[in-house]
């Protein structure tokens, strides 16, 4: 029963390197989401989508760009990674817009 | 902009006490409030969640809704140490047109138990 799986859990990136976030769901979820996490702040949304082929900003999407070409699927796409992009991210998904957001282990990213 | 507030502790609690959980929330439309706990280095887990005000249990936990004055809680009864983590108070993100787009967390409350 493996619900959400992110890969990797850790990376260490260089300054204007880009790197994709993946994450897959084997629920049949429509809702996806990809959250941060930095310390002692609660999560921000980035991006979200609503089904396969939509998707939409969250919060604070700047420097982020997501795709979804299945229902399962939804990476996350850093491109000319900063060092404000070190945070705990975190990919999610729901089958609906009430219910429980199930979240995958996280990956901690590290931009030197 | 939608705003969910936590107390961010840490709240110290005795073990076997009631340990209370506050979480204020500013979008009167709210209809779902959710309870997560995050272990130090793990991802957040449901715990509670509740639609109706008034109290709703599920064994040591019990979650309290109150619309009128856009307060949510969470009361853990005899508190175990293996209850010790951070809270996270969570409520559905709806656009203008009625859309999701995930859900509004607080900051989270750090809960230590102490033996």
């Amino acid at each position: 029963n493996a619900g959400v799986t992110q890969t990797p859990k850790f990376r260490i990136l260089k300054i204007g390197q880009s790197m994709t976030l993946q994450c897959t769901q084997d629920m049949n979820h429509n809702y996806m989401y990809w959250y941060r996490q930095d310390p002692g702040m609660g999560l921000k949304l980035i991006y979200y989508s609503v089904g396969a082929g939509i998707t939409d900003k969250g919060e604070v999407p700047n420097g982020y760009n997501v795709s979804r070409s299945t229902t399962e699927d939804f990476p996350l796409r850093l491109e000319l990674a900063a060092p404000s992009q070190t945070s705990v991210y975190f990919c999610a998904s729901s089958y609906g817009l009430n219910t429980e957001a199930f979240f995958g282990q996280g990956t901690r990213l590290t931009v030197v | 902009q939608k705003e969910v507030e936590q107390n961010s502790g840490p709240l110290s609690v005795p073990e076997g006490a009631i340990a209370s959980l506050n979480c204020t929330y500013s979008d009167r439309g709210s209809q779902s409030f959710f309870w997560y706990r995050q272990y130090s280095g793990k991802s957040p887990e449901l715990i509670m969640f509740i639609y109706s005000n008034g109290d709703k249990e599920d064994g040591r936990f019990t979650a309290q809704l109150n619309k009128a004055s856009q307060y949510v809680s969470l009361l853990i009864r005899d508190s175990q140490p293996s209850d010790s983590a951070t809270y996270l108070c969570a409520v559905p993100r709806i656009d203008s047109g009625g859309g999701a787009d995930g859900l509004t967390f607080g900051k989270g409350t750090h809960l230590i138990i102490q033996p």
